[in-house]
């Protein structure tokens, strides 16, 4: 079953551009949704996440849009640098206890 | 602070042969996660401790995958026999009070 879908598969941004990737879910039994980075070799580490009582947050270059009744969050990545390359994950924390189910991940390219 | 540490990093074994994976995290981290990422996809997770209890276990394959967590410190993941299809990263991940997981680098297992 899954609960989280996560898209683009892949996305190719130029350098400075915006950098968008959006993910929906299947129930409403969630309430906490983050964004993980994910570096070649390295373990998924946290980037920014957001509770289901506000639409919007935003940590520098990066903003988590969540539309709670569509079911769907997205991640934005302003001014996007070649830094950036990397997979990014969205997940969603189920309500009651700690646990992550991840989407399948989306391969972000930054080219000059 | 220390991050998650994992070793071997990498592991390369014939089918029907075991493998065990070794897990220490952050120190003061009551809760430990093992995932198994298959690549191309998100990390799924297998099993959740919190101090040396199992939380979740549900999706961990119990006719050859076992955890343990003794001292309700260090963990270690076994697999026994293991099949091809269990090629994939291992990845430990621990958490304190808030909701954010730090995942160690990972242990990436071949199964010939």
């Amino acid at each position: 079953q899954q609960q989280v879908k996560q898209s683009p598969q892949s996305l190719i941004v130029q350098k400075g551009g915006i950098s968008i990737i959006n993910c929906a879910y299947e129930n409403t039994a969630f309430d906490y949704f983050p964004w993980y980075q994910q570096f070649p070799g390295k373990g998924p580490a946290l980037l920014i996440a957001i509770r289901p009582d506000v639409s919007e947050k935003k940590e520098g270059r990066f903003t988590i849009s969540f539309n709670k009744s569509a079911k769907q969050f997205s991640l934005h990545i302003m001014d996007s640098q070649p830094g950036d390359s990397a997979t990014y994950f969205c997940a969603v924390k189920h309500f009651g206890n700690e646990k992550l189910t991840f989407g399948t991940g989306t391969r972000l390219t930054i080219i000059p | 602070e220390a991050g998650v540490a994992q070793s071997p990093r990498y592991k390369i074994i014939e089918k029907r042969q075991s493998v065990a994976f070794w897990c220490n995290p952050i120190s003061g981290h009551a809760t430990l996660y093992w995932y198994q990422q298959i690549l191309g996809q998100g990390p799924k997770l297998l099993i959740q401790f919190q101090n040396n209890g199992v939380v979740d276990d549900s999706q961990l394959p119990k006719d050859r995958f076992s955890a343990e967590r003794l001292k309700g410190v260090d963990s270690t993941l076994k697999i026994q026999p293991a099949k091809l299809e269990d090629s994939a990263v291992y990845l430990c991940a621990s958490r304190a009070l808030t909701n954010e997981q730090f995942f160690g680098p990972g242990t990436r297992l071949t199964v010939l």
